[in-house]
């Protein structure tokens, strides 16, 4: 029984690179949702969505950064041009219904040279 | 604009004893609260949750109270063992709609329990 998978675990990139973060649910959530954590702060909540929907992008800074769902396959955090201030834990989560707990991934490490 | 607070960066407890952590916030519509707990480089994993109806859940040595005037939730862990050490952090959800899906986090309280 697997739990949510994150892949990479580690992610180096240089500066104006790009980084692709995927993420596999837990089996049979259809409810994804990203989280970041820069150093020494709690996780801020980034992109919401369900398969093929991006239900709340709120947390989504508004350039370089997008998010999928496709109808198959894992969820993809893009982020286009990286920064130096991209570094960062970022934590992907699932959960069956929306209204119910959300388990999360171990997370990938951005590092950016 | 901190909705979400943990007051407290660190809490120390010897073994057998009851820790407990604390966590307020500031937005009324919050309906539902949970407590997450991490270990370093890993993912928080879900520990207890309670609705805005309620003022008390328990599962086994977690208890989590919520008062709803206060704006304040607290965890209570008895007794603590030394594998409870660890981050812990609380978060709340909205109420209907898009912001359903997001959870609002505190900071993250340090938990360690001495043998």
């Amino acid at each position: 029984n697997a739990g949510v998978m994150q892949n990479p675990r580690h992610l180096v990139r240089r500066r104006g690179q790009e980084a692709r973060l995927r993420c596999s649910p837990m089996k049979g959530h259809s409810h994804v949702y990203w989280y970041r954590q820069l150093p020494e702060e709690g996780l801020k909540f980034m992109v919401y969505l369900q398969k093929e929907n991006i239900i709340d992008e709120s947390g989504m800074p508004k350039e370089r950064f997008s998010a999928e769902f496709p109808k198959e396959g894992p969820s993809i955090l893009r982020i286009q041009q990286v920064v130096r201030g991209d570094s960062a834990a970022y934590f992907c989560a699932s959960s069956p219904e929306s209204n119910q707990p959300q388990h999360f991934g171990d997370g990938t490490r951005l590092s950016i040279l | 604009d901190q909705q979400v607070k943990q007051n407290s960066p660190s809490l120390s407890v010897q073994e057998g004893r009851i820790s407990i952590l604390n966590c307020d916030y500031t937005n009324s519509m919050f309906d539902y609260f949970l407590w997450y707990k991490k270990y370093p480089a890993e993912g928080p994993t879900f520990l207890i949750s309670i609705s805005s109806i309620k003022d008390k859940n328990e599962d086994g040595r977690f208890t989590v109270f919520l008062n709803k005037s206060a704006k304040h939730l607290s965890l209570h862990i008895v007794p603590s063992q030394p594998g409870d050490s660890a981050v812990y952090f609380c978060a709340t959800r909205g109420a209907g709609g898009t912001s359903y899906g997001k959870l609002t986090f505190g900071q993250g309280t340090i938990l360690t329990v001495h043998p």
